[in-house]
């Protein structure tokens, strides 16, 4: 398996533009997480998926962050508008099981100008 | 969430062992010590997870002190891949409330290798 892909690695862009970061899961695991790296904050959780639904969203910083999760292999996080301090490493994690080991994908870096 | 201390950094020799310590003294009974780490311009990796007897499997061993509230990471034989940051984390019993699969970071431990 190749297991958790994000795309894109790399996003730069300006204040106040849309901002859409994707994550394909390990086949066959039924949660999958988003989280927040910042050299201030650390690694945070924004929202996890069980079986595609949203079961803890309350990492989600504000109402310009919004994650889906349409079907098992595919989830994306969207910022609209983006600001400077959205710029972080958001990595995306699936396990097989609810409470199992997590596997992280690479990352997006994100800089937003 | 019940909360973990590691020490911010530590340094170790290639090919000696390595003791990373974490004191939780507020652990429930049924949190599981769970450890992870990050290597650089990488996202975490799961490392080794216990609850009360002592864990190994081939990347680390996991000692449990006998009232919980410390453990102990031990990497056997450092090598210089293993310099990451190690993070400590309780989780709690899937199952045991809805939340209980979250992993929730501190900061951790930066391990350095010296060659």
């Amino acid at each position: 398996d190749a297991g958790v892909i994000q795309s894109p690695r790399h996003e730069v862009t300006e204040m106040g533009q849309e901002v859409t970061l994707r994550c394909k899961p390990i086949s066959g695991h039924n949660s999958l997480f988003w989280y927040r790296q910042t050299m201030m904050r650390g690694l945070e959780l924004l929202i996890y998926f069980n079986n595609n639904v949203p079961i803890d969203d309350s990492g989600m910083p504000e109402d310009r962050f919004s994650a889906k999760m349409p079907n098992a292999s595919f989830s994306t996080l969207k910022i609209q508008p983006s600001e400077p301090r959205d710029s972080a490493v958001y990595f995306c994690a699936s396990s097989l099981l609810a409470g199992g080991e997590q596997f992280f994908g690479p990352g997006t870096r994100l800089t937003v100008l | 969430d019940a909360k973990t201390t590691q020490p911010n950094s530590m340094e170790s020799n290639e090919e000696e062992p390595v003791h990373l310590p974490c004191n939780h003294s507020t652990i429930s009974g049924t949190d599981y010590i769970h450890w992870y780490r990050q290597l650089p311009s990488q996202g975490p990796e799961y490392v080794i997870h216990g609850l009360t007897s002592n864990v190994n499997n081939r990347m680390a061993s996991l000692a449990i002190a006998e009232d919980r509230k410390s453990s102990t990471l031990i990497l056997h034989r450092a090598t210089l891949r293993d310099a990451a940051v190690y993070y400590c984390i309780l989780r709690g019993r899937l199952g045991e409330f809805q939340g209980a699969q979250k992993l929730v970071f501190g900061q951790g431990t930066r391990l350095t290798i010296n060659p």
